[in-house]
């Protein structure tokens, strides 16, 4: 049973606008929330995280948003770039210390 | 700073070799992890280490066991290959404290024939 969803393989989006990746949970006892990114034949890397007494993280270009009661999170990345074209995985985890549970991974295009 | 290394890059085995992928790092953090990474399903939790000398199975163990020697060091090995273990192998390493991002090697790409 999967904890971590990510319900869109893939998405297309135009340069310059805005990219929504999605990502839903089942396991109310997540508490941690991150996103990866991900280059072809490269390491996942960090991008941004999210605890859960927060509903809103930023960091650049890059919004995380958190909705506990819907087991939902999303990540928004504006304006979208060429070179933000790579696979995003989300993740959770009950605390800090604690595995930390990934989703399948949604690949994004960043379209000319 | 190389921060988390991995060996080999690639490897081909037939089936019912054995090899051992070796991973390092830099940074002192105290866990470790192995993953493996396949077409749609994500990353998957192998065996992690909270810190030397300690060992515990993740989400797919099988087939597969672990060696933490030294702070450094964490190491995979796969006793006798099989097809189903073609992947590609991910460390990771989480600080002691902070936020719980893990930092990832390039990762080793394994093909079994």
């Amino acid at each position: 049973d999967q904890q971590v969803k990510q319900n869109s393989p893939s998405l297309s989006v135009q340069e310059g606008r805005i990219s929504i990746l999605n990502c839903d949970y089942t396991n109310s006892m997540f508490d941690y929330f991150l996103w990866y990114k991900k280059y072809p034949a490269e390491g996942p890397t960090f991008l941004i995280s999210i605890s859960s007494i927060k509903d809103k993280n930023e960091d650049g270009r890059f919004t995380v948003f958190l909705n506990k009661s819907a087991k939902h999170l999303s990540l928004h990345i504006v304006p979208s770039q060429p070179g933000d074209s790579a696979v995003y995985f989300c993740a959770a985890s009950p605390n800090r210390d604690d595995k930390i549970i990934f989703g399948k991974g949604t690949r994004l295009h960043i379209l000319p | 700073n190389a921060g988390v290394t991995q060996t080999p890059k690639f490897q081909v085995l037939k089936t019912g070799q054995s090899m051992t992928l070796q991973c390092a790092q830099d940074m002192n953090h105290n866990s470790m992890y192995w993953y493996r990474q396949d077409p749609g399903m994500g990353l998957r939790l192998i065996y992690y280490s909270a810190s030397e000398g300690t060992t515990d199975k993740g989400e797919v163990p099988n087939g597969y066991n672990v060696s933490r020697l030294n702070k450094r060091e964490f190491s995979l090995r796969l006793e006798s290959a099989a097809p189903s273990q073609t992947s590609v192998y991910f460390c990771a390493t989480l600080p002691t404290s902070g936020s719980n991002e893990q930092f990832f090697g390039p990762g080793t790409r394994l093909t079994v024939l």
